[in-house]
């Protein structure tokens, strides 16, 4: 069942630009992580955050969670060609679940430079 | 290097031809998982294993078997393979399930002709 969904679905902004990408979830969560893919190839883990934290910072990227509204977001400050990709969500269901990784559809977020 | 591969990149086959495509990881994991992509979709979760000689179903196993005979290996069998199973596949790792980031491989695009 698909449970993080990711909006906008793309996104396209000028090199330099902050770009945002939102993360909504329908049930508990042990955790929830947020993933990269360049074109066609493999996804490349950025940040998991845990449903006790609510913010976590690694260079420029900034991911805050809400548990309370059941939603994540994904900060890239000073955006550069190279964040040209689309990013996941995949969320993590607490309790006996948490084998499970349910992604979302992602957001194809496009760097004009 | 630390690394999930998997074998072949890209396969095009026939309906009904048995195939299987590898993966194989080099970092003692414990947990490893199968992901179909197709556009529109997102990644959906086919299995998943805890370890050795243990596996579950995902959200879409129907028309795919694995096994877990070895830590480093998990293989994904398509006994009789249908075009609806045109897709790009992945395979990943963590150390222990979903509580920890994955470590993807770099896909297998396979085509059901």
């Amino acid at each position: 069942s698909q449970q993080g969904e990711e909006d906008p679905q793309a996104l396209s902004i000028q090199e330099g630009e902050n770009a945002t990408m939102n993360c909504s979830y329908k049930t508990s969560i042990n955790n929830l992580q947020w993933y990269r893919q360049n074109s066609g190839r493999g996804l490349v883990h950025l940040i998991l955050i845990r449903s006790n934290e609510r913010e976590k910072h690694s260079g420029r990227l900034r991911v805050t969670l809400d548990t309370s509204k059941k939603s994540s977001s994904l900060l890239i400050t000073a955006s550069r060609a190279a964040d040209t990709a689309s990013y996941f969500c995949a969320t993590v269901p607490s309790g006996a679940g948490s084998y499970q990784l349910t992604f979302g559809k992602g957001t194809k977020l496009s760097v004009i430079p | 290097e630390a690394q999930v591969t998997q074998n072949p990149r890209y396969l095009i086959t026939v309906t009904g031809k048995k195939l299987t495509v590898t993966c194989s990881q080099n970092m003692n994991h414990e947990y490893m998982s199968w992901y179909r992509q197709d556009p529109g979709l997102g990644l959906r979760q086919i299995y998943y294993s805890m370890n050795v000689e243990v596996t579950d179903k995902g959200d879409v196993p129907e028309g795919y078997k694995v096994s877990r005979k070895e830590k480093r290996n998990f293989p994904l069998i398509l006994e009789s393979p249908s075009p609806n199973q045109t897709s790009l596949y992945f395979c990943a790792s963590s150390p222990r399930g979903g509580t920890y980031e994955q470590y993807f491989g770099p896909g297998t695009r396979l085509t059901v002709t």
